[in-house]
């Protein structure tokens, strides 16, 4: 079964920082997932990558198979975009089993 | 367009009663899941279903059940409630697997 760590578990930081969360996982997966979550709120899906780079808005996410390993960058980062941001893995050959999840990093962006 | 809805948002069980937490998508969604999600961990899988009539265990399904009697609707049912049990509980569903996942928005739910 796969492993997804992500880092840091917890991150400050002042408006208009340049944010990047890390997500690695333990072996080969079918994609990975981006996912957003307020507090007290449902789950949203942000991107969803197999390869390269994926872009929305001010969000970039960016994933390298072979180090097994993805990224989540935030530019021009506002105190909106606190939340939780969790990583999930797909198990590589398919399989409807669902997703691995990350333990999530609880993200604050202060004024 | 509603997405995943769950109901109820919230609940507060005593030990040893039952419910039934609903789920419905309205997008002809094939796959639907039940994770849920405790304090400082990842979320795990309860049950998941590829389709109506086909159910299977995920990683956590002691004390669950569920059905799929339509594409729409995922209930998951929770027979003798236990405090091992309060959790956020989250429905997703998505057309096939390797495609985009939608959520809920949750049920907090607390066995007293």
């Amino acid at each position: 079964k796969n492993e997804v760590e992500q880092s840091p578990q917890n991150l400050t930081a002042q408006e208009g920082e340049f944010i990047t969360i890390n997500c690695s996982y333990s072996v080969g997966i079918s994609a990975l997932h981006w996912l957003q979550q307020h507090p007290g709120g449902g789950i949203v899906s942000l991107f969803m990558l197999s390869s390269g780079k994926k872009k929305h808005g001010r969000l970039i996410a960016t994933i390298n198979i072979q180090e097994k390993h993805s990224s989540l960058h935030i530019t021009a980062s506002h105190p909106r975009d606190s939340a939780v941001y969790i990583c999930a893995v797909g198990e590589s050959g398919g399989g409807a089993d669902g997703l691995t999840f990350g333990k999530g990093t609880h993200l604050i962006i202060q004024p | 367009n509603a997405g995943v809805t769950q109901t109820p948002k919230f609940r507060i069980l005593k030990i040893g009663q039952s419910m039934t937490l609903q789920c419905a998508q309205d997008m002809n969604h094939n796959y639907m899941y039940w994770y849920r999600q405790d304090p400082g961990m990842g979320l795990k899988l309860i049950y998941y279903s590829v389709g109506a009539g086909i159910t299977d265990k995920g990683e956590v399904p002691n004390g669950y059940n569920v059905s799929r009697s339509t594409t729409e609707d995922f209930p998951l049912r929770l027979e003798l409630a236990a405090p091992s049990q309060t959790s956020v509980y989250f429905c997703a569903s998505s057309y096939i697997d390797d495609t985009e996942a939608f959520f809920g928005q949750g049920t907090r739910l607390t066995v007293v």
